[in-house]
């Protein structure tokens, strides 16, 4: 099945650091999800985006819907040891679709 | 806030045998569920979407009679794969969307099957 190209693949860096990952897609997506999952563990979902240049944010966590409306990007500030885990994002083709695509996600590992 | 519930966390089992996974939405009504795989490392693939009260619909490439889907009730689906082998070992994870809240869907903790 489809899925969305999801940047970078893995990043390793040392706690305190600013993260930055993001999704693109060929087609258009009216709303973009980010979930973080930890292993064994099913996705819990960050930040909801439902508007095209809609800029939302959670706490350390900051999301955007791209204008386009086919890319998504999430930063994370101050990253903290409980930020470890993989981190998806995940595109709905329209409103009245509820399936979602998910993006390749981004593996992060902070360095001690 | 909204929950999905899934059962069991993890099963081991033999060549052959069938194995039923358990999904529940415990505070919200569900009338679509949708299941996914997830291989070690890889992305969430959607199998299937569970519909209360008629068929479920697969997504291209799944077998419907390997993963049988069953959506009797508002709060409950069910997935059996049936006469499981080695390559069905996978995580399987369940998601509901809250309609009554307008939420995304929230997603079970996933169930690890490992067929031996």
């Amino acid at each position: 099945g489809q899925q969305l190209n999801q940047s970078p693949q893995s990043m390793f860096i040392q706690e305190g650091e600013d993260v930055s990952m993001n999704c693109t897609s060929s087609s258009i997506f009216n709303t973009w999800l980010w979930y973080k999952q930890d292993p064994g563990e099913g996705p819990v979902l960050l930040i909801a985006l439902y508007k095209a240049g809609e800029l939302t944010s959670n706490g350390r966590l900051t999301a955007q819907f791209g204008i386009t409306r086919k890319d998504s990007f999430l930063n994370i500030s101050a990253s903290i040891p409980s930020d470890v885990g993989i981190y998806f994002c995940a595109g709905r083709p329209n409103f009245g679709n509820e399936k979602l695509t998910f993006g390749t996600g981004t593996r992060l590992t902070i360095i001690p | 806030g909204a929950v999905v519930s899934q059962h069991p966390s993890w099963v081991i089992c033999k060549s052959g045998t069938s194995v039923k996974i358990e999904c529940r939405s415990l505070d919200f009504q569900a009338t679509t569920m949708f299941w996914y795989r997830q291989f070690p490392k890889q992305s969430l693939m959607l199998m299937a979407t569970s519909n209360e009260g008629s068929k479920a619909t697969y997504e291209q490439g799944v077998e419907k009679d390997k993963f049988l889907i069953n959506h009797a009730s508002l709060t409950l689906s069910t997935l059996t794969v049936t006469s499981a082998h080695p390559e069905d070992s996978s995580f399987y994870i369940c998601s509901a969307p809250d309609r009554s809240s307008n939420q995304p869907q929230h997603f079970g903790d996933g169930t690890r099957l490992s067929i031996l």
